[in-house]
């Protein structure tokens, strides 16, 4: 296992465009989590999967997004309609639920820029 | 709301001397405390970790210290070496629900 892929590295888009990102979590991870991070800030959360099933969302995401993990392997960020201020690095994460403690596995990242 | 807080923005040592970052909390539910390192173009990768039942954890050159009656935590690298610049962040969780993050703290270590 390779660890977390998320495809593309880089996105750049017109605003007013819609993008969806890709993310393959280590297979034996149940869990899957989406972050964004802005220059000079933490990874925020927006939502996170156990299996297929989305158990939790943060306010930051807006009804412009939305995530699917439909078999519970892979995972997809949308972003419909999108604004400048979406402009920001899409970090996705693994883990076992199981396991306390041991921290996430983090993936490079996807770049939005919209211009 | 910012529950973990970072309030250095960054840091500069000398090589082989110690290395403390900083890290405050306001969620007394949280029962993990977690520190990832961040080179740029890579993902964070998890350094070290702490429950909440306990204040020291030691591996290697990196320990980590929590205070809970104040709610504040540290990282101590020591010795410190130039691969160990990077951007530090500090996480908390509560009952293994999703983590939350500071702000990061850029460590740079001198040769």
């Amino acid at each position: 296992d390779t660890g977390v892929s998320q495809n593309p590295r880089h996105k750049i888009t017109k605003r007013g465009q819609n993008v969806t990102f890709r993310c393959d979590p280590i297979s034996e991870h149940n869990r899957l989590y989406w972050y964004r991070q802005t220059l000079g800030q933490g990874p925020e959360f927006l939502t996170y999967f156990q299996n297929e099933a989305q158990l939790e969302k943060s306010r930051l995401l807006s009804d412009r997004f939305s995530a699917e993990r439909p078999k519970g392997s892979f995972s997809t960020l949308e972003i419909q309609r999108t604004e400048q201020g979406d402009s920001a690095m899409y970090l996705c994460a693994s883990s076992l639920s199981s396991i306390k403690g041991y921290g996430y596995t983090f993936g490079s990242g996807t770049r939005l820029t919209v211009v | 709301d910012q529950q973990v807080k970072q309030n250095s923005p960054s840091l500069s040592v000398q090589e082989g001397r110690i290395s403390i970052l900083n890290c405050d909390y306001t969620n007394s539910m949280f029962d993990y405390f977690l520190w990832y390192k961040k080179y740029p173009a890579e993902g964070p990768t998890f350094l070290i970790s702490i429950s909440s039942i306990k204040d020291k954890n030691e591996d290697g050159r990196f320990t980590v210290f929590l205070n809970k009656s104040a709610k504040h935590l540290s990282l101590h690298i020591v010795p410190s070496q130039p691969g160990d610049s990077a951007v530090y962040f500090c996480a908390a969780s509560y009952n293994n629900n999703d983590m939350r993050f500071g702000a990061g703290t850029r460590l740079t270590v001198k040769p």
